[in-house]
């Protein structure tokens, strides 16, 4: 298996352009995390999904940030307009039972680099 | 307001020693625990999972759980230069299924 894959691996924008980060989870995986790194505030759970549906969306910062899961192999993560305080990493992780050594590992993507200048 | 709070370090050991890593928690709600280990500039990857009070041993590591205290720890025996990362503890309390809230780190330096 290829494990999680995110799109782009860095992206660099200039302040109030749209941008959309995308994700596909680990073929079978039920469960679906967006995270945001930043060295002040560490790793912040934005958003997660199960079986394409939302179930917490408390950490999204701002109705500037949406979120979506259009099927078991897709989901986005857009930020429009962006703004510099968005910089940081964005992570897609993914859950699913017997996918790993435990059944609530989360398998997490490589990140997106955001840069809003 | 629910926080996982540990020691940003950098913690530095030498090469064969052994490394201890520690982690406080606010909510006595939590349930399940996890350390994560982070190389710079990559995504964190999990490396042990405890759920109940005690020692949990798997390799060279061993996590530590006391609920009482509302302590986990993580130790590293044999300390390798390989080890060098930053160790991220993460908890999740009955009823959030999936919902990780993570410690802001603790940066290990192995020296060899």
């Amino acid at each position: 298996d290829a494990g999680v894959i995110q799109s782009p691996r860095h992206e660099v924008t200039e302040m109030g352009q749209e941008v959309t980060l995308r994700c596909k989870p680990i073929s079978g995986h039920n469960s679906l995390f967006w995270y945001r790194q930043t060295m002040m505030r560490g790793l912040e759970l934005l958003i997660y999904f199960n079986n394409n549906v939302p179930i917490d969306d408390s950490g999204m910062p701002e109705d500037r940030f949406s979120a979506k899961m259009p099927n078991a192999s897709f989901s986005t993560l857009k930020i429009q307009p962006s703004e510099p305080r968005d910089s940081a990493v964005y992570f897609c992780a993914t859950q699913g039972y017997g996918g790993g050594r435990y059944d609530d590992e989360q398998f997490f993507g490589p990140g997106t680099r955001l840069t809003v200048l | 307001q629910k926080e996982v709070e540990q020691n940003s370090g950098p913690l530095s050991v030498p090469e064969g020693a052994i490394a201890s890593l520690n982690c406080t928690y606010s909510d006595r709600g939590s349930q399940s625990f996890f350390w994560y280990r982070q190389y710079s500039g990559k995504s964190p990857e999990l490396i042990m999972s405890i759920y109940s009070n005690g020692d949990k041993e798997d390799g060279r590591f061993t996590a530590q759980l006391n609920k009482a205290s509302q302590y986990v720890s993580l130790l590293i025996r044999d300390s390798q230069p390989s080890d060098s990362a930053t160790y991220l503890c993460a908890v999740t309390h009955r009823g959030s299924q999936g919902n990780l809230i993570f410690g802001k780190g603790t940066k290990l330096s192995v020296k060899p």
